[in-house]
């Protein structure tokens, strides 16, 4: 069974610009979320997509990020504009969800550096 | 008090001892509990997860759940080299829909 997909890898960018994160979570999945974890920290949740409606976005700073589940597969996260302090690994992660099974699978994640 | 809190690292423990890992919430309602391990630069990997009182054991790890104290642990036996990483523990609260709330992490050293 193929694992969550993310890309890219690794991103440098300078503050003010864009940036956008694709991710593919594994196949039957309906439950897609969005972490970022900056380092020495565990991760913490941004953004949670059941199929392709939201169900949790209350720590996502909706002011400079974005993130869609287009017909509830694949998604994307975005920044405009890049701060510093958003220099982190951005991780997606993905579950069956519902009352199935809570238990999530992680992506190699996205390390973002803001220059 | 932070929601999740694990105990402060980092764990030094020997080749072939026991490593006992701590992690504590503040939301009663919590219901479902998780281990995941992460190596340096890679992303969480699941380990064990709980959801009822008392132990659960999967090979060298053992998950303990006591809801009245608000604890949950890992222990792994036989700790081995390959154990060293940053065990991160996660809790979904009651009501979040299979949201997870991680704790900061501990690094576990596990030497020759």
């Amino acid at each position: 069974e193929a694992g969550v997909a993310q890309s890219p890898r690794y991103k440098i960018i300078e503050k003010r610009q864009s940036v956008a994160f694709w991710c593919n979570p594994i196949s039957g999945h309906a439950t897609l979320y969005w972490y970022q974890q900056i380092l020495g920290q565990g991760p913490k949740l941004l953004i949670q997509f059941q199929n392709n409606g939201v169900v949790d976005d209350s720590q996502l700073p909706k002011d400079r990020f974005s993130a869609e589940r287009l017909k509830g597969v694949d998604s994307t996260l975005k920044i405009q504009p890049a701060k510093l302090e958003d220099s982190a690994v951005y991780l997606c992660a993905s579950s069956l969800g519902g009352q199935v099974s809570y238990e999530q699978y992680f992506g190699p994640g996205t390390r973002l550096t803001v220059t | 008090q932070k929601e999740v809190e694990q105990n402060s690292g980092p764990l030094s423990v020997p080749e072939g001892a026991i490593a006992s890992l701590n992690c504590t919430y503040s939301d009663r309602g919590s219901q479902s509990f998780f281990w995941y391990r992460q190596y340096s630069g890679k992303s969480p990997e699941l380990i064990m997860f709980i959801y009822s009182n008392g132990d659960k054991e999967d090979g060298r790890f053992t998950a303990q759940l006591n809801k009245a104290s608000q604890y949950v642990s890992l222990l792994i036996r036989d700790s081995q080299p390959s154990d060293s990483a940053t065990y991160l523990c996660a809790v979904i609260k009651g009501t979040s829909y299979g949201k997870l709330t991680f704790g900061q992490g501990t690094i576990l050293t596990v030497h020759p």
